[in-house]
């Protein structure tokens, strides 16, 4: 039980394009989910907290308009990079967490982005 | 803002060896939860703890919740080279709430 999946597992894309991540849970119903990032040998960062249906809450200095985040339902969110730049590049892992013997984050397997 | 001391950095031990690392923190935590991740993977839960004094167990590994709630101590016994990763602590205030993570503890087991 809780299993939560990542796709793409690594992109890369060119600086000004966008990209969406998905990040779902395959098993039990989400209603929160959080996407973080990780640099090389470092730990993972909080960017943003998504209760499903309503807006994403993000983390002080991480931009709103930049990583745009939809939770639309109990089993998917996603987040756009929008206007991709190199500095852009890391590791984004995202997390759920459901309700009962979920309550716990799970974890995805991360996505690898690299922008050119 | 809180803030995990995690330690130690890294370890390099023999297969078979046990192997210990704790997190501390300067204020009061009343979830503690322990996470393996390895490399380009996301974590895996390994052990949530949520009472002060609890000591659990998930196979080799052994965790507690330290009673004061500022530290946590995991333990591996007769480490296995698969037993290779980054472990991570973190911290709740609340159940539910945001997640307060180490630094991590880079493990390496020699065969």
């Amino acid at each position: 039980g809780a299993v939560v999946s990542q796709h793409p597992s690594w992109v890369i894309c060119k600086s000004g394009t966008s990209v969406k991540i998905e990040c779902r849970s395959l098993d039990f119903q989400a209603t929160t989910m959080f996407w973080y990032r990780q640099f090389p040998k470092q730990s993972l960062m909080l960017m943003a907290t998504s209760n499903e249906g309503s807006k994403a809450t993000y983390e002080q200095g991480v931009e709103k308009d930049k990583f745009l985040i939809n939770h639309a339902s109990l089993t998917l969110s996603t987040l756009t990079v929008t206007s991709a730049h190199p500095e852009d590049s890391s590791f984004y892992i995202c997390s759920a967490r459901g309700t009962g013997l979920f309550y716990e984050q799970y974890f995805g397997p991360g996505t690898r982005l690299t922008v050119t | 803002g809180q803030q995990l001391n995690q330690s130690p950095q890294s370890m390099f031990i023999q297969e078979g060896e046990d192997v210990s690392m704790n997190c501390t923190s300067s204020s009061i935590f009343n979830t503690w939860l322990w996470y393996k991740q390895d490399p380009g993977e996301g974590p895996v839960l390994l052990i949530a703890l949520y009472k002060a004094g609890e000591l659990t167990s998930n196979g080799r590994l052994t965790a507690q919740f330290g009673i004061t709630r500022k530290d946590s101590f995991l333990n591996i016994s007769a480490s296995i080279p698969s037993d290779v990763g980054i472990y991570f602590c973190a911290g709740q205030v609340t159940s539910g709430s945001r997640l307060t993570f180490g630094e991590g503890t880079q493990l390496t087991v020699n065969p």
